[in-house]
């Protein structure tokens, strides 16, 4: 059973254009989060989750939006997409003790043509 | 604030070489440490971790130790294989940051025959 899993696993749209990734955990985790890699591979955090409430709204543009349904679930709808959003998106989740590690989804390819 | 600095990359070594990861931390609170592996096209995943001071986390052949006094904990590997070529991750998280993770700008490794 995949832990942390998100769709669509590739995405290739045009600019302007509004899409969305999902994400899943079975995990039973209280936190979700949101990060983007570039192509250095340089990790950003974007959002987390804590229980559905927001708790990290890093500095990103307010075309992202995180949306989070119910603790298993953190979607994030991006509204008219730019040439540099084009990334890898990858979904987590943790527990809230301090000694407990991220678990990561699979990655989102995100290109915007 | 807390950050994490991790030695650059590229790392280029041949099969059944000794690898060191430099990961050097500054945390206002008492972190846990960790070192994830991204493989090419895939999500990052827990390789090892350390909750506390004189801790060692191991996995793999992979080690590192949490050294409180230099502020450290590097990774090693007494001898290195071809499947090791990945993106490597030193992170930490304290109890003082909630849920945040701080990662390393990641270190590439190739592991040549």
């Amino acid at each position: 059973d995949t832990a942390v899993s998100q769709t669509p696993k590739y995405l290739v749209t045009q600019m302007g254009n509004d899409k969305s990734i999902k994400c899943e955990q079975n995990l039973g985790h209280d936190t979700m989060y949101w990060y983007k890699q570039d192509s250095k591979k340089f990790l950003k955090i974007m959002f987390s989750y804590n229980n559905k409430e927001l708790i990290i709204n890093e500095t990103v543009p307010n075309r992202f939006s995180p949306k989070s349904p119910d603790k298993a679930h953190l979607n994030l709808h991006i509204n008219s997409l730019e040439l540099g959003d084009s990334a890898v998106y990858f979904c987590a989740s943790s527990q809230v003790r301090s000694t407990y590690e991220q678990y990561f989804g699979p990655g989102t390819r995100l290109t915007v043509t | 604030g807390d950050s994490v600095t991790q030695m650059e990359g590229p790392v280029t070594l041949s099969e059944e070489a000794f690898l060191t990861i430099n990961c050097t931390y500054t945390a206002t609170g008492y972190p846990s440490l960790f070192w994830y592996v991204q493989y090419p096209g895939e999500g990052l995943q827990l390789l090892l971790k350390a909750t506390k001071a004189d801790d060692k986390g191991s996995n793999k052949g992979f080690e590192a130790t949490y050294r409180k006094e230099t502020t450290s904990f590097h990774l090693e590997k007494g001898s290195v294989q071809v499947s090791d070529s990945a993106v490597y991750f030193c992170a930490l998280k304290t109890a003082d940051t909630g849920n945040q993770f701080y990662f390393g700008t990641g270190t590439s490794l190739t592991v040549i025959p």
